[in-house]
């Protein structure tokens, strides 16, 4: 049981550039979400979504968009990459609400130059 | 707008003693807290606290909710440098999917 799987691990991008990270994940959990983690602040919400084909957006959601045509994928795109990006980027997903357990993945850490 | 504060930011403490974290939070109708363990990667969860479960313990961590006071403990006895860590607390949003987190404790257990 892998849990929730993030790829890529690492990665560098130059400014102007784009991309996708994907989350996976194999308890089929409805919920999942997108977060990311800079220093100093937190973890912060960046999508949400409550269910295959919905999303929403979280706290912090310009410069991302996300899409969820499985259930068991979550994918975070970064259109045209800016250095304000460069963070750690984490993925999780819930049962439930966020009242339950979330689980998380390993993190994707993301340099924008 | 709802907050989640932690204190302290870090610590640095001996193995074997007991260390304090403490989390205090505003949040409009109060439904939970959580708290998280971050070693160098993904945050593991180790307890929810609700209005009906104030108290929670496992092994030589446990945790309780103050409604009244609006704060939370999370007490870690007999400490380990296993238990080096940053520590998470959050609390969901009234009417949201949305977890407010605190900016989390450096706890470092030296031997």
């Amino acid at each position: 049981n892998a849990g929730v799987t993030q790829t890529p691990k690492f990665r560098v991008l130059k400014t102007g550039q784009s991309m996708t990270l994907l989350c996976a994940q194999d308890m089929n959990h409805e919920y999942m979400y997108w977060y990311r983690q800079d220093p100093g602040m937190g973890l912060r919400l960046i999508h949400y979504s409550v269910g295959e084909g919905t999303t929403a957006k979280g706290e912090v959601p310009d410069g991302y968009n996300v899409s969820r045509l499985k259930k068991q994928n979550f994918l975070l795109g970064l259109e045209s990459a800016a250095p304000s990006q460069t963070s750690v980027y984490f993925c999780a997903s819930t049962e439930g609400t966020v009242n339950t357990e979330a689980f998380f993945g390993q993190g994707t850490r993301l340099t924008v130059v | 707008e709802d907050k989640v504060v932690q204190s302290p930011l870090s610590l640095v403490v001996h193995e074997g003693d007991t260390v304090t974290l403490n989390c205090s939070y505003e949040v409009t109708n109060f439904r939970s807290l959580l708290w998280y363990k971050q070693e160098k990667k993904a945050p593991t969860f180790l307890f929810m606290l609700t209005s009906s479960g104030i108290e929670k313990k496992s092994g030589r961590l446990s945790s309780i909710l103050d409604k009244k006071e609006l704060f939370s403990i999370l007490n870690i006895t007999a400490t380990q440098t296993g238990d080096s860590a940053v520590y998470l607390c959050a609390a969901p949003r009234a009417g949201s999917y949305q977890l407010t987190f605190g900016k989390g404790t450096k706890l470092s257990v030296i031997p």
